[in-house]
Formats: C-alpha cells, sequence, structure tokens
C-alpha cells in the first residue's frame, strides 16, 4: 500500500532554533519526493523536490535529504523563524506508465513562539 | 508569473444549488489538478488534466464536474452538494504531468467551501 507518514504531528519550538521533521514513504515506483509548506488558510508552496538520485537539496534555510534505500526524507529548517509557522507536508509520487500516484502526508504543524 | 489564482476565495451554498469553482494560470502548464483538503488533513486529489484531457478522477462524486475549457483554465461545477463536501479546494498546475520528468506544482490559494 502507498503511503506516506510523517514525525512528529506537531512541534514548538522557540524562535532561531533549528529543527528537523521526518517523512517516511513506501510509494512504488518512486519517482520523487517533496516537501510543501502551508499557512493556514492557503494553499501549499514548494519547497524542494528530490528525485532518488539526490540526497539533499537545499532551499534558503530548508535542507531536505532523501534515502531511497530506507525510504525516508528530512526537512531541516536552520535558525527559525516566526514566519515558518505553519504545516510542513511531505509528499511523494509514484510513476507508472501513463500516470503518477501523489500521495500525501498527513503534516507537521510547526509553531515558532518569540 | 509562477501565480494560480482561484474564485471565489469563499462560497456558502446550499445543497440545492448549482455552483462553479474557477482556476487560472498563465505560465503555460499543460497539466492541472483540483484537490479537496479538509481542516487539518492533507490534500485529496481529485482530479488531473493533462493537455486539456481528463487523465485522472480519483472516483470523485458526481456531484463534482470537472471542466478544462483551454488549458489555461479550469472549472469545477459544483450540484447537489453535502454539507460534508464542505473543505477548501485547491487548484494546482505543472508544465506536464507523468512521463519521466519532474515538474513543480504551483498551487492556488483555495476557495473556501461551505454547504449549508
Amino acid at each position: 500500500k502507498n503511503q506516506v507518514e510523517q514525525s512528529p504531528q506537531s512541534l514548538i519550538i522557540l524562535e532561531g532554533k533549528n529543527c528537523t521533521l521526518q517523512c517516511n514513504y513506501t510509494v512504488s515506483p518512486f519517482s520523487n519526493l517533496r516537501w510543501y509548506k502551508q499557512d493556514t488558510g492557503r494553499g501549499p508552496v514548494s519547497l524542494t523536490i528530490m528525485t532518488f538520485s539526490e540526497n539533499t537539496k537545499s532551499n534558503g534555510r530548508y535542507t531536505a535529504t532523501l534515502d531511497a534505500d530506507t525510504k525516508q526524507s528530512s526537512l531541516h529548517i536552520t535558525a527559525s523563524q516566526l514566519s515558518d509557522s505553519a504545516s510542513y507536508i511531505c509528499v511523494s509520487e509514484g510513476r507508472y506508465s501513463s500516470a503518477s500516484k501523489i500521495i500525501f502526508g498527513s503534516g507537521t504543524r510547526l509553531s515558532i513562539r518569540p | 508569473d509562477t501565480e494560480v489564482t482561484q474564485t471565489p476565495k469563499h462560497l456558502v451554498m446550499g445543497m440545492t444549488n448549482k455552483k462553479s469553482l474557477k482556476c487560472e494560470q498563465h505560465m503555460g502548464h499543460r497539466a492541472m489538478y483540483w484537490y479537496k483538503q479538509k481542516a487539518k488533513k492533507p490534500p485529496e486529489l481529485m482530479f488531473v488534466y493533462s493537455y486539456e484531457k481528463l487523465s485522472i478522477n480519483e472516483s470523485v462524486p458526481s456531484r463534482f464536474s470537472p471542466e478544462c475549457p483551454n488549458s489555461s483554465l479550469l472549472n469545477l461545477h459544483l450540484h447537489a452538494l453535502q454539507p460534508e463536501d464542505s473543505a477548501l479546494y485547491l487548484c494546482a498546475s505543472s508544465q506536464s504531468a507523468g512521463g519521466l520528468a519532474t515538474y513543480e506544482q504551483y498551487f492556488g490559494p483555495g476557495t473556501r467551501l461551505t454547504v449549508t
């Protein structure tokens, strides 16, 4: 069964601290893994996209890693800011001959406190 | 321009009403998507259009009817909805769908739908 599981479900950290969010996926055949940031009531915004051959990708203070062997990904946020408070969603795409299957994780709700 | 626009932002409709949600992009993308998102849940894929043809329908009830009049526009026609259909409806687009390449998806801000 294709699944994407994220942990923790929610996280509260102080402004300026670092944090790491986790994602495990079982989508097969695997095509790519994406991390999105979603503010409440808004559409998700793409942070990173990684294919199976990529181990790490950065976007400013966001760094995503991918281990295709263990089917795990992480999103590391450095020097957190209040504006980082949002839900972070891991998405895995499986690729078939005629279409792709996009599986969303349940997200991690991150709160940054001053 | 990397923007996907959606109208209206908010919609309240009765169970006997007929309404439509609209989505527009001018990035030349050939794949467009409708998602449904309930509170504190991840988006659920509903439909995918590729080159203006419906390529994926995730077993969505017929009271939701998608339409892609041209490569820039995507509509979602609503009829005889139920209160449990209340949700945030998100539109997204990407350069293409399927195949070997990986394309970024751009999401619109969503339409907040309430069915009374």
